[in-house]
């Protein structure tokens, strides 16, 4: 069963408009949440993360935005660039039991920014 | 900066080999993952370990094990290959205790099982 879902398997956006992605998680045990990027032949990089006591985090161009009565959480780019085409995961922190620091990832969304 | 290197970026091998990847992070941290990502799959968690001689069964370990002998490594094992581990194998670390966890990867290696 999933817990954390990235139900859009690809996304295309215009370069200049805004990307957003989105994630639904269905633990609410989660207390931590994190996005990375990840470009093909490389490891996933981090991006932005946000905790469950928040309900937005900005850095650059970069928002998380947590609701957490709809157990969703979301990622805008503004504005988009080609260079943000990747997959982006969404990953949830689940602090419980003995599982600390384990995080558990969606399936993944396809960015693709055209010029 | 926080470096995860991983041994290989390409590997084949041939069905029922014994077949061994490396991973070495250089920040101290205590705790380290071992993932496959496959098309359509996400990332799947393999072991993962907190602390030296520890480990840890994930969400897919059958088919695998590992070795931590020193904190700074961290050995996945494919005790006799098969072709549906072709697969890209992610390393990762983290420290242990952070109120972040924020997860380091390596950059992968990609593994074909013929």
């Amino acid at each position: 069963d999933q817990q954390v879902k990235q139900n859009s398997p690809s996304l295309s956006v215009q370069e200049g408009r805004i990307s957003i992605l989105n994630c639904d998680y269905t633990n609410s045990m989660f207390d931590y949440f994190l996005w990375y990027k990840k470009y093909p032949a490389e490891g996933p990089t981090f991006l932005i993360s946000i905790s469950s006591i928040k309900d937005k985090n900005e850095d650059g161009r970069f928002t998380v935005f947590l609701n957490k009565s709809a157990k969703h959480l979301s990622l805008h780019i503004v504005p988009s660039q080609p260079g943000d085409s990747a997959v982006y995961f969404c990953a949830a922190r689940g602090n419980y039991g003995g599982s600390q620091g384990n995080l558990i990832f969606g399936k993944g969304t396809k960015l693709s920014v055209k010029p | 900066d926080v470096k995860v290197t991983q041994s290989s970026r390409y590997l084949v091998k041939r069905t029922g080999e014994k077949v061994f990847l490396e991973c070495v992070q250089d920040m101290d941290h205590e705790n380290m993952f071992w993932y496959r990502q496959d098309p359509g799959l996400g990332l799947r968690l393999i072991y993962f370990s907190y602390d030296v001689k520890m480990k840890e069964k994930g969400d897919i370990p059958e088919g695998y094990s590992v070795s931590r002998e020193k904190k700074e490594r961290f050995s996945l094992i494919l005790e006799s290959a098969s072709t549906n581990q072709t697969s890209m194998y992610l390393c990762a670390s983290s420290l242990w205790g952070s109120t972040r966890d924020i997860q380091y990867f390596g950059a992968g290696t990609r593994l074909s099982v013929l």
